[in-house]
């Protein structure tokens, strides 16, 4: 089976911007879930979703939002970028989801707000 | 929030046996034990989970003490690709929280 994908995998904005960034479970996985990763904060839970509703989500202003896609992929947005939102971000899917399943994390898409 | 406590780091010798610890003192009866991996580079890799007992994969063993109070990865056989940060991380029933990643333990291992 194929991994997590995630595109893209390297992207740069400007501070104001919007970013989509997009995610393609496991085949058969409905949960997707998204962290955000920074040298500072470490790896924090932004939302999951499962089988198109979120079910779960962080502790995260509103400018971060999903979707999650009758086929499972999901897309994350960010709204209003800030310096602060560089960082890596990582989707990971689950056949069961949270709390019990086991994660399969993507690569991640590294985003650098200038 | 159920927090997890784990040691900054740790050195090993290559193909000796590891054993990482971690406190998690407020878990309650129905947090899952989940521990993962991150190589530099990588996103995280799942390594093993439980409840309440000790779980054996071909990666590794959890050992979960009786209290559920705290909990002890064993790599029975350490080698280089091991070297990684650990994160144990308890995830709650709920799952209202996701899986909520602390600093982790870095492991080092010495050839």
């Amino acid at each position: 089976k194929a991994g997590v994908t995630q595109t893209p995998r390297y992207l740069i904005k400007t501070r104001g911007q919007q970013v989509t960034l997009s995610c393609s479970p496991i085949s058969g996985h409905r949960s997707v879930s998204w962290y955000q990763q920074t040298p500072g904060q470490g790896l924090q839970f932004l939302f999951e979703y499962f089988s198109e509703t979120q079910r779960n989500k962080g502790n995260f202003p509103g400018r971060f939002s999903g979707r999650q896609f009758s086929n499972s992929r999901s897309e994350m947005n960010v709204s209003t970028l800030e310096l602060g939102d560089s960082a890596l971000y990582l989707c990971a899917s689950s056949l069961e989801g949270l709390p019990r399943g086991k994660q399969f994390f993507g690569p991640g898409t590294r985003l650098t707000v200038l | 929030d159920a927090k997890t406590t784990q040691p900054n780091s740790m050195e090993s010798n290559e193909e000796e046996p590891v054993h990482l610890p971690c406190n998690h003192s407020t878990i309650s009866g129905t947090d899952y034990i989940h521990w993962y991996r991150q190589l530099p580079s990588q996103g995280p890799e799942y390594v093993i989970h439980g409840l309440t007992s000790n779980v054996n994969n071909r990666m590794a063993s959890l050992a979960i003490a009786e209290d559920r109070k705290s909990s002890t990865l064993i790599l029975h056989r350490a080698t280089l690709r091991d070297a990684a940060v650990y994160y144990c991380i308890l995830s709650l029933g709920g799952g209202a929280d996701g899986l909520t990643f602390g600093k982790g333990t870095h492991l080092i291992i010495q050839p």
